[in-house]
């Protein structure tokens, strides 16, 4: 089916692992956005992609790696998890500046 | 940064107006507005561009004041399903690089 999946919708790690959030667009969308939802603290911007090898920081990018090597996929990872990174995860797409974001259903992770 | 969005909570009876509100230090270039509802991705209402423009969506319209870098979305005669919590999301000038800072969100629900 068309859009944006993210996978795995539910997933409990342990401290110090690394963990990886994938998410997946079936648009061809030049820009993708992982944001991470905390009670409190709204939707917050982790990492961006302009395009395929293109990415950027957003306002809160410390202990998380993105990589795009093709313009459909956009992964998270977390490359050592800590317990303040437990959170709701969406990640979003648009096909042009400034455009309308379409979300992923969310990816909520528990970091005991 | 952060746009900061006000009240942070409304609560209204089902046919009462709503106003929130979504205000920036930085000069804006987009403003975007979603709804997200309880365990759910945000969803896209409208963008502003601009040029003070002012959009509308059934009974949910909104204003853009770039002059004063602030955005406001007006809900009329609120239904109850408009319950949800109300996030505006900005991209500025100074950041024309296509990402897009949210709010915290407004809490919005609708008594029957």
């Amino acid at each position: 089916d068309a859009g944006i999946t993210q996978s795995p919708r539910y997933k409990i790690t342990e401290t110090g692992r690394q963990v990886t959030l994938m998410c997946h667009q079936t648009w061809s969308h030049s820009y993708m956005f992982w944001y991470r939802q905390d009670l409190g603290h709204g939707l917050r911007l982790i990492y961006y992609s302009a395009a395929a090898d293109i990415t950027d920081k957003g306002e809160v990018p410390d202990g998380y790696v993105v990589s795009r090597s093709k313009t459909e996929n956009f992964p998270l990872t977390l490359e050592s998890a800590t317990r303040s990174q437990t959170s709701v995860y969406f990640c979003a797409s648009n096909s042009y500046p400034a455009g309308e974001l379409f979300f992923g259903e969310g990816s909520r992770l528990t970091v005991l | 940064q952060q746009p900061v969005q006000s009240p942070q909570a409304v609560i209204l009876r089902e046919g009462e107006d709503a106003v929130i509100n979504c205000s920036s230090s930085k000069a804006l270039y987009s403003v975007h507005w979603y709804r997200q509802k309880h365990g759910e991705a945000p969803v896209f209402l409208m963008i502003l561009l601009k040029g003070g423009e002012q959009k509308g969506h059934e009974k949910i319209s909104a204003s853009f004041n770039e002059k004063k870098q602030q955005s406001s979305l007006y809900l009329t005669a609120s239904q109850l399903s408009y319950s949800g919590t109300y996030f505006c999301g900005t991209e500025t000038f100074m950041n024309r690089d296509d990402k897009i800072i949210f709010g915290k969100g407004t809490r919005l629900h609708i008594l029957p």
